[in-house]
């Protein structure tokens, strides 16, 4: 699986809208950008994933440079309950061999968000 | 929808005795399960994928001696801690997936502690 690069924290204004960034310059043509993030002593949480269209939901904004090689996540209006430690993965769900639908995880983003 | 729980949510033990971790996909079966653990201020670690009436595949220097991993039906898959050792606390999180190429979800970690 291609490696990913974030920056190790960032802090952000309650309501403010927090960009996290996210480089995967080895990125393969098959390989989605998964976000997750992780609340302290929690299981990690599912946010959003794409392959290289921007993507939308509830939680997040997903936003895909044209080559790929780069993305942000955006949390439209952040807020206290979203500090957390936010990863991104890039992932082969098929195509087989040993890393085969894996998520690797780095070290991801501390997001503190703060009043 | 996409729940997944542990049991327990944590246990402590004493030195030499074996701790089994139960991961339920609730509301969905899951043809494959991921097993990681994760160390105070690290990232999560994978340890082994379980796919349904067949044995662990495990990450290269994780035990499978010492951490049995059993998938029995599309919705339970457990781990068991052999013959536990201070070293082995950690937090331990399942996460599963209920098709190739799908997302995956995970539960809320067991907290083990051996004395």
């Amino acid at each position: 699986d291609a490696k990913t690069t974030q920056p190790p924290s960032m802090d952000c204004a309650e309501g403010r809208a927090a960009n996290l960034p996210c480089n995967h310059s080895t990125i393969s043509g098959n390989e989605y950008v998964y976000w997750y993030r992780q609340i302290h002593s929690q299981g990690p949480q599912y946010i959003i994933h794409g392959l290289k269209n921007n993507e939308t939901n509830e939680m997040a904004s997903l936003i895909i440079t044209e080559d790929r090689k780069s993305s942000t996540l955006i949390l439209p209006h952040a807020t206290l309950r979203d500090t957390a430690v936010y990863y991104c993965i890039v992932r082969s769900p098929t195509g087989g061999g040993t890393s085969y639908g894996k998520l690797t995880f780095g070290q991801g983003t501390i997001l503190t968000v703060h009043p | 929808g996409a729940v997944v729980s542990q049991h327990p949510s944590w246990v402590i033990c004493k030195s030499g005795t074996s701790v089994k971790i139960e991961c339920r996909s609730l509301d969905f079966q899951a043809t494959t399960m991921f097993w990681y653990r994760q160390f105070p201020k690290q990232s999560l670690m994978l340890m082994a994928t379980s796919n349904e009436g067949s044995k662990a595949t495990y990450e290269q220097g994780v035990e499978k001696d010492k951490f049995l991993i059993n998938h029995a039906s599309l919705t339970l898959s457990t781990l068991t801690v052999t013959s536990a050792h201070p070293e082995d606390s950690s937090f331990y999180i399942c996460s599963a997936q209920r098709l190739a190429g799908e997302s995956l979800f995970f539960g809320p970690g067991t907290r083990l502690t051996v004395l």
